[in-house]
């Protein structure tokens, strides 16, 4: 069973930031938060993970509170390319496998 | 870089057929691929862990006589599915992450997915 909760779906005006929320209360002292994004049949593309301290990159930032009991993912200047399911998932890290939630649909408006 | 394919990205078989679908690790070695599926409206379920040289880890209600995996080396994992019926149409996703510690080690990738229809 997936340790997050997300909200099922999220608007977000083109140009606009794009602030994706994500539970993980349960979370272990080892275990990642991930990021990934699923375009309408397509498979999922990584977007971001983190420990416990911010992280950033070309696609988007993320946020852990102090407590890692939540994280939010932020894409700065959201497209109509962005329009996808979000999933957020707690992992420790090597081979082992994702398990995924039901995510965050996120449609993106021009 | 990273990039995994899947081939075929789509088929359409008659029930009670065998189809075939490969997993391809293009630039990076994986001693341990992933096989999901997906159904419409759905998220991604975990169906099996693939590990080169070794068997299969399935996960609890996938039938691993339906549903053989075959890993033969670091680089290709074949997800066979065996006499085809209409309730295995769906949405069949691989994933792989490098192999060794360090760079994109904590990363997983994915394929494309292939897109299963039996009539």
């Amino acid at each position: 069973d997936a340790k997050t909760t997300q909200p099922p779906s999220m608007d977000c005006a083109e140009g606009r930031a794009a602030n994706l929320p994500c539970n993980h209360s349960t979370i272990s002292g080892n275990e990642y938060v991930y990021w990934y994004r699923q375009i309408h049949s397509q498979g999922p593309q990584y977007i971001i993970h983190g420990l416990k301290n911010n992280e950033t990159n070309e696609m988007a930032s993320l946020i852990i509170t102090e407590d890692r009991k939540s994280s939010t993912l932020i894409l700065p200047h959201a497209t109509l390319r962005d329009t996808a399911v979000y999933y957020c998932i707690v992992r420790v890290p090597g081979n082992t496998p994702l398990v995924f939630g039901k995510g965050t649909r996120l449609s993106v408006i021009a | 870089g990273a990039v995994v394919s899947q081939h075929p990205s789509r088929v359409i078989c008659k029930s009670g057929t065998s189809v075939k679908i490969e997993c391809r690790s293009l630039d990076f070695q994986a001693t341990t691929m992933f096989w999901y599926r997906q159904f419409p409206k759905q998220s991604l379920m975990l169906m099996a862990t693939s590990n080169e040289g070794s068997k299969a880890t399935y996960e609890q209600g996938v039938e691993k006589d339906k549903f053989l995996i075959n890993h033969a080396s670091l680089t290709l994992s074949t997800l066979t599915v065996t006499s085809a019926h209409p309730e295995d149409s769906s949405f069949y996703i691989c994933s792989a992450s490098p192999s060794g510690a360090g760079g994109r080690y904590n990363e997983q990738f994915f394929g494309p997915g292939t897109r299963l229809t039996v009539l």
